[in-house]
């Protein structure tokens, strides 16, 4: 079991610019979970995905920001034209279910934005 | 929404000795909470969680206490050795039993 596996795990973009991050959940988990972290804001849910389907992307900006699971192996999470305040460490969970199920947290990855 | 605050930022101990670490709630519905360890350069790793049906539980050296009533709950590090040195994060379910709402992290550092 590699765990949950995050691509890539440092990623520099202009401003303006597109980002694409991948996540491959831990196989037989049917909870996907995003989540960005910085210094200033720490650890915010971002969006979750239950048996591929988006439930909540309460934490996702709005205008800019989307996810998507095009199947149970893995999901996207795509920042359009992004902005220095988009530089964090992005975070894929995944987890067995929802319902106090631990979630299981990939390496990250480090976006920053020029 | 689910708010956790997570009392000490920073906590320094001697090797040895334990540690606390506390966290208040604000949603009487958060029923599961876990605690994450995040080394320096690293992810979170889980340690410990405990579901709101317990008020007590116990892993080696880790034990969690929950308070329902005052909507608090602590990890405590007993016997704490150097490469317990990291950030520690307490979080909170919430409503809706999924996501986790997360404290704003505790740096732990054991001295020898």
């Amino acid at each position: 079991n590699a765990g949950v596996i995050q691509t890539p795990r440092h990623k520099v973009t202009g401003k303006g610019q597109e980002a694409t991050l991948w996540c491959e959940p831990i196989s037989g988990h049917s909870a996907v979970f995003w989540y960005r972290q910085t210094i200033v804001q720490g650890l915010e849910f971002l969006t979750y995905f239950r048996n591929q389907a988006p439930i909540d992307d309460s934490g996702m900006p709005k205008e800019r920001f989307s996810a998507q699971m095009p199947n149970q192996s893995h999901s996207t999470l795509k920042i359009q034209s992004t902005q220095p305040q988009d530089s964090a460490v992005y975070l894929c969970a995944s987890s067995l279910g929802q319902g106090g199920y631990e979630q299981y947290f990939g390496p990250g990855t480090r976006l920053t934005v020029l | 929404g689910e708010k956790v605050e997570q009392h000490e930022s920073t906590l320094s101990v001697r090797e040895g000795d334990s540690a606390v670490i506390n966290c208040t709630y604000t949603d009487t519905a958060s029923s599961y909470f876990p605690w994450y360890k995040q080394e320096a350069g690293k992810s979170l790793h889980f340690v410990i969680d405990i579901r709101s049906n317990v008020d007590r539980k116990q892993s080696q050296r880790l034990i969690v206490l929950l308070d329902k009533k005052a909507k608090r709950f602590s990890l405590h590090i007993t016997a704490t050795q150097p490469e317990d040195s990291a950030i520690y994060f307490c979080a909170a379910n919430g409503t809706g039993n999924y996501k986790y709402v997360f404290g704003a992290g505790t740096r732990l550092k054991v001295i020898a």
